[in-house]
């Protein structure tokens, strides 16, 4: 079993629209949970990070973490064009020097 | 901007050579990671290191071998490069501090012919 899974999509949304990603952990003893954008052949760049059950506002992004269902999700509100990439999501081990990421989800908005 | 510089960005070399991929940080990070990236696979850590001469193993680190002699400078080596390895490798830093994640550099494409 993968440390982290995510649905590779790919995911395609309206301009305008809400992009649901999704991702699940498989060790409960994980500390934080990271979400990243990746275009294409670029290096993968922080969008946000959470480590408490519950929501986390910035701008138009969103992430939701639930430790009891081992499950993180990142929503894009008013989605854009500009925001055409794969999503990676991360998880930061429980000895907090590792991190591991899902294979990522690529995501279209259609204009 | 990370202050992570990779280098090289690009190279092309045959089966069998050995490969040296660098990695320069300017922030004085303790722990420095080395990622590749594969199609399907996504980024599976190969060796990381959490200190001057101090190193751990990744996932997938057979054929590989790295050495941290300073702290701003990690190195990424292929005794003898075979096709399989043909990817895009990512260095990475960290704080090692909770709630601190990791920064990419810009990568480096490896090809094996």
């Amino acid at each position: 079993q993968k440390e982290v899974e995510q649905n590779s999509g790919p995911l395609s949304v309206p301009e305008g629209a809400i992009a649901s990603l999704n991702c699940t952990y498989s060790d409960r003893g994980s500390q934080s949970f990271f979400w990243y954008r990746q275009y294409s052949g670029k290096s993968p760049e922080l969008i946000m990070f959470i480590y408490s059950n519950g929501d986390k506002e910035d701008g138009r992004f969103t992430a939701q973490l639930n430790k009891a269902s081992q499950y993180v999700s990142l929503l894009i509100r008013d989605s854009q064009p500009s925001d055409s990439a794969t999503y990676l999501c991360a998880v930061r081990g429980p000895t907090g020097n590792q991190f591991y990421f899902g294979t990522g989800t690529s995501l279209t908005v259609i204009p | 901007d990370a202050g992570i510089t990779q280098s090289p960005r690009h190279k092309v070399t045959e089966t069998g050579t050995p490969v040296t991929l660098r990695c320069h940080q300017t922030e004085n990070h303790r722990y420095m990671y080395w990622y590749r990236q594969d199609p399907g696979h996504g980024l599976r850590l190969i060796h990381y290191s959490y200190g001057v001469k101090d190193t751990d193993k990744g996932e997938v680190s057979d054929g590989y071998s790295v050495s941290r002699s300073k702290t701003e400078d990690f190195l990424l080596t292929l005794e003898s490069a075979t096709s399989s390895q043909t990817s895009v490798y990512f260095c990475a830093i960290s704080s090692g501090s909770f709630g601190n994640t990791i920064y990419f550099g810009e990568g480096s494409w490896l090809t094996v012919v």
